[in-house]
C-alpha cells in the first residue's frame, strides 16, 4: 500500500528544545517536501527535495532544516523551536510528472500537530 | 512571492445543487493541481491539468484550465454531503519546482 508516514503525530514541546519530525515513503518517489498549514494562510511549502542530497527552500524555510540522505526519508528538524512554529505539518512525496500529460502521483502524510510553548 | 487566489473562501449549499470554485494567478504556470482535504487529514490529489484549455472529468467533478494557463475552475454537479471538504489548488512554475497552494475553498454540502 502506498504510504507516507510521519512521526510523531502530535507533539507538545518548549521553546528552544530541538526536535525532529520524521517522514518516510514507500513508493520510491524522488520528490519530497514539507508543508505547514495555518488557519487563514493555507499550506505553505517549507523545503523540498528533488532527490537524494538535493534540497531547496520553499516559501517559509526560516527556522527549519532538512536532510535527504536516503530516498525514502526526509526528516524535518527544528533546531530551536519557537511559538510561531506551532502549526500542522505535512510531509508529501511525488513521482516524476509524465512528460505529455503532466500527471503524477502525490501522497501526503497524515500530519503532525506541533505546539511550542 | 506569487499568490494564488481561490474563490469563494466558503461555500454552503444544499445537496443536489451545482457549484463552481475558482483558482487564479497573476502569472503563467506549468501545471495546476486540485486537492481535497478533510479535517485532520492530509490533502488528496484529485487531478493535474497541464495544457491551456484542458478539461478533465472525475465523476461529477469537472476541472478546467484556462487558455492562458493562469486560472482554473472546479465544477461539481449535483453535490453530495460526501463532497464536503476543503478544496485546494496548487501550482508549480516548472516541473520539480517549489509548490504554491491557494488558501482553499471550504465547501459544506447540507443533506
Amino acid at each position: 500500500e502506498a504510504q507516507v508516514t510521519q512521526n510523531p503525530r502530535y507533539l507538545i514541546t518548549v521553546t528552544g528544545k530541538k526536535l525532529t519530525v520524521t517522514c518516510s515513503q514507500n513508493m520510491n518517489h524522488e520528490y519530497m517536501s514539507w508543508y505547514r498549514q495555518d488557519p487563514g494562510l493555507g499550506l505553505r511549502q517549507i523545503y523540498y527535495s528533488m532527490n537524494v542530497e538535493v534540497t531547496d527552500k520553499g516559501d517559509v524555510p526560516e527556522g527549519y532544516k532538512v536532510s535527504r540522505k536516503e530516498k525514502r526519508n526526509f526528516p524535518l528538524i527544528l533546531e530551536s523551536p519557537s511559538p510561531n512554529q506551532t502549526s500542522l505539518y505535512f510531509c508529501a512525496s511525488s513521482s516524476v510528472p509524465a512528460p505529455k500529460t503532466g500527471d503524477y502521483e502525490q501522497y501526503f502524510g497524515p500530519g503532525t500537530r506541533l505546539t511550542v510553548t | 512571492t506569487q499568490l494564488l487566489e481561490q474563490s469563494p473562501q466558503f461555500l454552503s449549499i444544499q445537496e443536489g445543487e451545482n457549484l463552481t470554485v475558482y483558482c487564479n494567478s497573476s502569472s503563467v504556470f506549468s501545471s495546476l493541481q486540485w486537492y481535497r482535504q478533510e479535517p485532520g487529514e492530509g490533502p488528496v490529489l484529485l487531478v493535474t491539468v497541464v495544457t491551456g484549455g484542458e478539461v478533465k472529468k472525475l465523476k461529477r467533478l469537472t476541472f478546467q484550465f484556462g487558455d492562458a494557463r493562469k486560472d482554473s475552475s472546479l465544477h461539481i454537479t449535483a453535490a453530495q454531503p460526501g463532497d464536503t471538504g476543503l478544496y485546494l489548488c496548487a501550482i508549480m512554475k516548472t516541473s520539480y519546482d517549489k509548490v504554491i497552494f491557494g488558501s482553499g475553498t471550504s465547501l459544506s454540502v447540507i443533506p
